[in-house]
């Protein structure tokens, strides 16, 4: 039930495509979803975030949807670029608190 | 904003030594951190909580005697690693999150390598 199961496990795009990950989660007492871009031997960064309430968020090229009956989300990558290559991790937490994360999805963006 | 750093960024270590780990946040006061255990090509498995000026929770599986966690101020958060053996070496990752917020800001990591 704490499980969040990510998908999937790697992405091959073509620069200037669309890159979407998913993930699932069981836990209805998760308020608080974000979404972390992390480079290899660097720490996660926080990319963008949504809470229950909202069923689609856009920041700049990154967009979450989610789907509250349905327990999932994901985030999706407009006009995706060699730089974007990276791995990402999709979390959920209660409010801020015992975050659990998905497994990572690495994503690798041709040239 | 919200600048969280580690230091140091890499360790090597002979097994049976302690090492520690600070994690500081830079602009904001961290009312909690939070301690994450990363292995290669793996997720991020939380290893404990701490609030400034209290005791750490510890996840089901983390030695709290083998990882100690100091919490003395809103600013810094220290992990030692005692008597560590190879098989703790790792990536550690503090995070830190501002009083009354649910983001979690992370610091670069420590590489830690136990020969």
């Amino acid at each position: 039930q704490q499980q969040v199961k990510q998908s999937p496990q790697s992405l091959i795009v073509q620069k200037g495509g669309i890159s979407i990950i998913n993930c699932a989660y069981e836990n209805t007492a998760f308020d608080y979803f974000p979404w972390y871009q992390q480079f290899p031997g660097k720490g996660p960064a926080l990319l963008i975030a949504i809470r229950p309430d909202v069923s689609e968020k856009k920041e700049g090229r990154f967009t979450i949807s989610f789907n509250k009956s349905a327990k999932q989300f994901s985030l999706h990558i407009m006009d995706s670029q060699p730089g974007d290559s990276a791995t990402y991790f999709c979390a959920a937490s209660i409010g801020g608190f015992k975050t659990i994360f998905g497994a990572g999805t690495r994503l690798f963006v041709k040239a | 904003g919200a600048v969280v750093s580690q230091h140091p960024s890499w360790v090597i270590c002979k097994s049976g030594t302690s090492v520690k780990i600070e994690c500081r946040s830079l602009d904001f006061q961290a009312t909690t951190m939070f301690w994450y255990r990363q292995f290669p090509k793996q997720s991020l498995m939380l290893m404990a909580t701490s609030n400034e000026g209290s005791k750490a929770t510890y996840e089901q599986g983390v030695e709290k005697d083998k990882f100690l966690i100091n919490h003395a101020s809103l600013t810094l958060s220290t992990l030692t690693v005692t008597s560590a053996h190879p098989e703790d070496s790792s990536f550690y990752i503090c995070s830190a999150i501002a009083g009354g917020g649910e983001t979690q800001y992370f610091g670069p990591g420590t590489r830690l390598l136990v020969l």
